[in-house]
Parts: C-alpha cells; sequence; structure tokens
C-alpha cells in the first residue's frame, strides 16, 4: 500500500528551530510537496523536492533523501505566525498526490 | 504565481437542498482540477478529479450522483452537493495546477468552502 507518515503534534519556542519529519512509502515517486496550512484556510505552498538534498527558501529548508524515503521540513526562528499544520504529499507513480496527515506545530512564546 | 479562486467561502444550507461551489484558475489554463474535502482536525481527503470536457474521476467511496462535478471550461469547475445532509457540512477546497509550469509546480488550492448543513 502507500503510506505517508508524520507526527501528529509537535511544540516549539518562539526564536527557536524546528524539523518536522515526513517518511512514505509510495508505488513510484514523482517529487515530494510541503505545504503549511492555517487553521480554516486552505493549504499554501512551501517547498518541493524531487531530488536528494537539502532546499533553502528563507527561513523555511527542506530535505529529501529518496533511497530513504525520507523528508524533513526545517523551520529557523520560529515566529507565532508558523503555528499551522505541515502536511507533506508525495506524487506517486500516476502523478497523483498522496497526502499525509499533517503535522499540527504550536509555537509557545 | 498562479492563483485559484473558490466561491462561496462559506455557505449555510438547509437539509435536502443543493449547493453549488465554483472554482476558477485566475491565470492558467486547468484541464484537471482536483476537489478535495477536510473534516475538522484531520486531513485533505481528495474526492474527485475534474476533467475538462470529459467525465470526473471519483474516488473510491464518494458518490458521484450526489457530488455532480462540471468542468466545462478550461478554467471553471464547479461542485454541486445535491440533496445536502448535516454529515455533508465539512471543508470543501478546489485545486488545480498550471500544466505550463512542468512537473514541479505545485497544487494551488482555492481558499476553500465552509459547507453548513442544518
Amino acid at each position: 500500500g502507500q503510506n505517508i507518515d508524520q507526527p501528529t503534534e509537535m511544540t516549539a519556542t518562539e526564536g527557536a528551530i524546528v524539523q518536522i519529519n515526513c517518511t512514505y512509502q509510495t508505488s513510484g515517486f514523482n517529487g515530494l510537496f510541503w505545504y503549511q496550512q492555517h487553521a480554516g484556510e486552505a493549504p499554501t505552498f512551501l517547498s518541493y523536492n524531487v531530488l536528494d538534498g537539502l532546499e533553502e527558501k528563507g527561513r523555511f529548508s527542506s530535505f529529501l533523501s529518496r533511497s530513504k524515503g525520507y523528508s524533513y521540513l526545517l523551520l529557523k526562528e520560529l515566529q507565532m505566525k508558523d503555528s499551522a499544520s505541515y502536511l507533506c504529499a508525495v506524487k506517486g507513480s500516476n502523478y497523483q498526490l498522496i497526502w499525509g496527515a499533517g503535522t499540527k506545530l504550536i509555537i509557545k512564546p | 504565481g498562479a492563483v485559484v479562486s473558490q466561491h462561496p467561502s462559506w455557505v449555510i444550507c438547509k437539509s435536502g437542498t443543493s449547493v453549488k461551489i465554483e472554482c476558477r484558475s485566475l491565470d492558467f489554463q486547468a484541464t484537471t482540477m482536483f476537489w478535495y474535502r477536510q473534516f475538522p482536525k484531520q486531513s485533505l481527503m481528495l474526492m474527485a478529479t475534474s476533467n475538462e470536457g470529459s467525465k470526473a474521476t471519483y474516488e473510491q467511496g464518494v458518490e458521484k450522483d450526489k457530488f455532480l462535478i462540471n468542468h466545462a471550461s478550461l478554467t471553471l469547475s464547479t461542485l454541486t452537493v445535491t440533496s445536502a445532509h448535516p454529515e455533508d457540512s465539512s471543508f470543501y477546497i478546489c485545486s488545480a495546477r498550471d500544466p505550463d509550469r512542468g512537473d514541479s509546480s505545485p497544487l494551488h488550492f482555492g481558499n476553500g468552502t465552509r459547507l453548513t448543513v442544518t
């Protein structure tokens, strides 16, 4: 079957760094996306990885290891507004997106 | 960047009535759009894939006669929830990707429609 695992919830402190992990087992791989979703709102695109390595975008970075079926989203200099759910999604062999359940990130002052 | 517009943002309707939700791609042509549903504190669930000029593809367990999808143009897809019941109350979100931006182009989401059936 196809499976994407993320922690359900994480807590971090304002100004700190947090890493949200995502492991996947899918039939085929054509890229991995990270999205941010604030409560009651639609998801917004954060990053895309298709090759191994680190992609950096400002305070957010995303890493991929295809051999390990593993990705992480790294958030630096956390701000209160970063409190949200973070969704990992893998594009499978048929190019359809397979979604993780999301990680709810709680930022404390 | 690519923008997807969804309307209405929220709607309250009585049980047994039908509700139509519109999804538009504003600056690109989308031959395919995706309709998701999300219950509170749960992840996105793909309901159906809307294909311009042809029938939608529904995910297992989604009733095609209850959730009517029409994709009549390259910029507009509609989802109609027919004979709505309280259990249909949910957050419905459409999405599309710009095909001209290649395989790495992400899905862009509309702002979602919160449906409450009383």
